[in-house]
């Protein structure tokens, strides 16, 4: 069975400053992809980031950056100058095992403050 | 390419009645995903395909619940007879298996039973 979790509902930001989502997950297989999804107020689920568990360096996408750690199974978020358009629902979710299921967090509601 | 498409993107019902989800897969995708989510659990995976053969369903709630994939265009999700408690916005997603994608969403149904 693959697991994951995401201890914090929501979270609150000002513009321009720095946040971090916590993610841990669970899984018994070696091979495995990483993900966070941003799902805005229209619903549409767009993909943030991604991680891949045989890389030791953390994924970057311009403002968005991960912490992989692969022993302590987490996997968070950081984003960095939040902007307005960063308010949304985040979802961390783990790729796994022989037929590649995907499974998500509950997800943490994010604000950004003007 | 459109993108997985998803059919209605609204839809009320009354209880009791049978409702039927579509979902037109992103071409080429061998994997599909059935999601809901609620305020209360999230996204939750309900079943998924790969190669159009269920893989797993045991995230489906209860017998009311049923999925086809008769075909690698095109899925379909039912509900009959349908409840209050199956209000939810249902999601679909397809993604390659074989290569470590992430999976791709449609736009979701959201479903309101009365």
């Amino acid at each position: 069975a693959q697991t994951v979790t995401q201890s914090q509902p929501e979270m609150s930001v000002q513009e321009a400053e720095t946040v971090t989502l916590s993610c841990t997950y669970d899984t018994s297989e070696n091979n495995y992809y990483l993900f966070w999804y941003k799902q805005p107020p229209s619903r549409q689920m767009i993909l943030v980031i991604r991680q891949e568990a045989y890389k030791q360096q953390n994924a970057t996408e311009n403002r968005f950056s991960v912490n992989f750690q692969k022993a302590a199974k987490s996997f968070s978020l950081k984003i960095s100058d939040s902007q307005l358009g960063d308010t949304a629902m985040y979802f961390c979710a783990l790729r796994s095992g022989g037929y590649q299921k995907v499974t998500f967090g509950t997800g943490t509601k994010l604000q950004v403050i003007p | 390419d459109a993108g997985v498409i998803q059919s209605p993107r609204h839809e009320v019902t009354e209880m009791g009645q049978e409702v039927t989800l579509r979902c037109k897969p992103i071409s080429g995708h061998n994997s599909l995903f059935w999601y809901r989510q609620t305020m209360m659990r999230g996204l939750e995976l309900l079943i998924y395909f790969n190669n159009n053969v269920p893989i797993d369903d045991s995230g489906m709630p209860e017998d009311r619940f049923s999925a086809k994939m008769p075909n690698a265009s095109f899925s379909t999700l039912k509900i009959q007879p349908s409840e209050p408690r199956d209000s939810a916005v249902y999601f679909c997603a397809s993604s390659f298996t074989g290569v470590w994608t992430e999976a791709f969403f449609g736009q979701g149904t959201r479903l309101t039973v009365v």
